[in-house]
């Protein structure tokens, strides 16, 4: 089994609104990732968490907060978005090998986000 | 110079015929690439992952990297309509020892395979 389920597939939301974006994994991968694309760009990394502590922040807006409550699930809450935020949300997963390599992330059917 | 490049398209071949994709990578402690298929309004699929120079062949898939050339390719023999999609080379580097690899990609090569 190799899915990544991610929920909800789309999402509408107003500038003043909070949502939460969520990701779930049943590999026991322990690196889980959260990206961001707009059309016709490859997908732009916002955050990794590593054994269910966050080790890379890519300077994302404190706008966008995530959260691991557990080693299967991710969660970005989303709060006073802009509409320039609105871009497909990517959520991904990676085992990482006894020889310190990372074996291959696998993404999530992604959460259609349009600000308005 | 961008982290990983790829070779600028689009490329189009016509039905049965190789298609040859290509990417660079600028950092020289990169361990791990991969091949990544995006149908238009989908998420990346993975294709090929490759870890060791040389030839990794995978159906109609062929990846191959060079290290000290800092380059990893895909071939696609008989390629098929089905195979349309935008292909994204990504590369991960475990620099540190830390526990995490920062996966980079490239901006995508978009295919066609025309009937």
């Amino acid at each position: 089994d190799t899915e990544v389920t991610q929920t909800p597939k789309h999402l509408v939301m107003g500038m003043t609104n909070k949502k939460s974006l969520k990701c779930e994994q049943h590999m026991g991968h322990r690196a889980m990732y959260w990206y961001k694309q707009k059309a016709k760009k490859p997908p732009e990394l916002m955050f990794v968490y590593s054994y269910e502590k966050l080790s890379i922040n890519e300077s994302v807006p404190s706008r966008f907060s995530p959260e691991c409550p557990n080693s299967s699930l991710l969660n970005l809450h989303l709060h006073a978005l802009q509409p320039e935020d609105s871009a497909l949300y990517l959520c991904a997963s990676s085992h990482r090998t006894s020889e310190l390599r990372n074996t291959e992330a696998f993404f999530g059917q992604g959460t259609r986000l349009t600000v308005v | 110079q961008k982290e990983v490049e790829q070779n600028s398209g689009p490329l189009s071949v016509p039905e049965g015929a190789i298609a040859s994709l290509n990417c660079t990578y600028s950092d020289r402690v990169s361990q791990s690439f991969f091949w990544y298929r995006q149908y238009s309004g989908k998420s990346p699929e993975l294709i090929m992952s490759i870890y060791s120079n040389g030839d990794k062949e995978d159906g109609r898939f062929t990846a191959q990297l060079n290290k000290a050339s800092q380059y990893v390719s895909l071939l696609i023999r008989d390629s098929q309509p089905s195979d349309s999609a935008t292909y994204l080379c990504a590369v991960t580097s475990n620099a540190g020892g830390t526990s995490y690899g920062k996966l980079t990609f490239g901006q995508g090569t978009i295919l066609t395979v025309h009937p």
